[in-house]
């Protein structure tokens, strides 16, 4: 069945460094891609979303590209600040349908 | 504009007991989606229901079961509690007219601790 497989966290970073989480997925077709982000005490937000491969999808300075080839979606960031503190979720929905298939989750802390 | 509201927030129960949640979707969506989020771990999906009916369900016995109302609200009920129904339990809301694979808005969440 589809699966997605995340790296393994805590992610541990100064602000202002570069993040890259990890995000592989196995499916049937194409599925659309999400990532997700939870802060502490609440549910989920999406953060962004690709739909097709090659697509980039972007938001609040974090990026992620559908890469077909190598099936990933690795979330990037070019300068964390402690406010991105949080556990990042991958997922991904199959065709026709909207229920979320999640990886295990990455914990990304950032210190000033 | 009201996001998803999910109620109670916390809940303690213990072994054996029923329990029921609620849920209300986002204003304007139509379809909701109840997952299970033990500790560490990702969300998994146990069903989604449009128009008052169960359209998909994940791996989950028939314990949990659900019921969607004509204002679109939502409940999951899970009976014969067990120690490993303890965790986050996730509403979503989306729209089913506009397509599939549409992002889900999620609620904060309901924490079930079973004793």
């Amino acid at each position: 069945g589809d699966s997605v497989t995340q790296m393994e966290g805590p992610v541990t970073l100064s602000e202002e460094a570069f993040l890259t989480i990890n995000c592989t997925y196995t499916a049937t077709g194409y599925p659309s891609l999400f990532w997700y982000v939870q802060y502490p005490g609440e549910g989920l937000q999406l953060l962004l979303k690709a739909t097709k491969a090659d697509d980039k999808g972007s938001n609040k300075g974090f990026e992620a590209t559908y890469r077909k080839e190598t099936t990933s979606f690795h979330l990037e960031k070019g300068s964390v600040q402690v406010s991105d503190s949080a556990v990042y979720f991958c997922a991904l929905s199959g065709l026709n349908t909207d229920k979320l298939i999640f990886g295990t989750g990455t914990r990304l802390q950032v210190f000033p | 504009d009201a996001g998803v509201t999910q109620s109670p927030t916390h809940l303690i129960k213990t072994r054996g007991q029923q329990v029921t949640l609620r849920c209300s979707p986002k204003s304007g969506h139509d379809t909701v989606s109840w997952y299970q989020q033990a500790l560490g771990q990702g969300p998994q999906f146990i069903f989604q229901y449009y128009e008052e009916e169960e359209r998909q369900r994940g791996n989950f016995p028939d314990r949990f079961s659900g019921h969607q109302f004509p204002n679109y609200s939502s409940e999951l009920n899970v009976n014969a509690l067990l120690l490993g129904d303890s965790a986050l339990y996730l509403c979503a809301s989306s729209l089913a007219a506009a397509g599939g694979n549409q992002p889900q808005h999620f609620g904060d969440g309901t924490r079930l601790s079973i004793l």
